[in-house]
């Protein structure tokens, strides 16, 4: 199985700030990656596929770049809203695996 | 509008066995795979399981495979997930989840609200 590891496992930020993740595959997943909001007791978001597309309605704050085995998801200037964790997935084959997540909470 | 609404979660013995039920609305079921994914308490998610659009193809976590079973019926555009000998460690939140691609079985587009499965005597 590909094993996916989430960096860090949580941040504090403030409103504005620019908040970056990384992502790391033990193996190729050919871009075959997504990154998902979750907040508690709310379905997930998916708001990055294939490494670098945005969803559509997902605000452009969002972004997400990498390939092979090494991807970063990064909000530009964060709101209040985005206090949340993110998950980063591959879905190259079976079984899809999520990364640990990112808690990213208010300084 | 894409809804997925799970139904059929709650309190169950360790070894007894749950059905669950997700509706989905505002596309056309047959044309996606459709699938589980978990989150136990405190935990990340968990991909469970995944079937195809037509049915013909279904696929297991290791962790479930030979307990839980996946259908669909496509007449009522239902999503099931049978769980048999069920264990503490399968209590979770369990989400149905819409693929956003016919091909991509597992990029995860649209979630249900999800449904609390717990296991406990």
């Amino acid at each position: 199985d590909i094993q996916m590891t989430q960096s860090p496992s949580s941040l504090s930020a403030s409103v504005g700030d620019r908040v970056t993740i990384t992502c790391q595959a033990s193996q190729d997943i050919n871009n075959y990656l997504s990154w998902y909001q979750k907040k508690p007791g709310k379905a997930p978001k998916l708001l990055i596929y294939d490494a670098s597309n945005l969803e559509t309605g997902v605000p452009s704050r969002f972004s997400g770049s990498g390939s092979g085995t090494d991807f970063t998801f990064t909000i530009s200037s964060l709101q209040p809203e985005d206090f949340a964790t993110y998950f980063c997935q591959h879905y190259d084959n079976l079984p899809p695996l999520f990364g640990p997540g990112t808690t990213v909470d208010i300084k | 509008e894409v809804q997925l609404l799970e139904s059929g979660g709650g309190l169950v013995q360790p070894g007894g066995s749950l059905r669950l039920s997700c509706a989905a609305s505002g596309f056309t079921f047959s044309d996606y795979a459709v699938s589980w994914v978990r989150q136990a308490p405190g935990k990340g998610l968990e991909w469970v399981s995944t079937i195809s659009g037509s049915g013909g193809n279904t696929y297991y976590a290791d962790s479930v495979k030979g307990r839980f079973t996946i259908s669909r019926d496509t007449s009522k555009n239902m999503l099931y997930l049978q769980m048999n000998s069920l264990r503490a460690e399968d209590t979770a939140v369990y989400y149905c989840a819409k693929a956003k691609y016919f091909i991509t079985l597992t990029l995860f587009h649209y979630w249900g609200q999800g449904t609390l499965v717990t296991v406990s005597s």
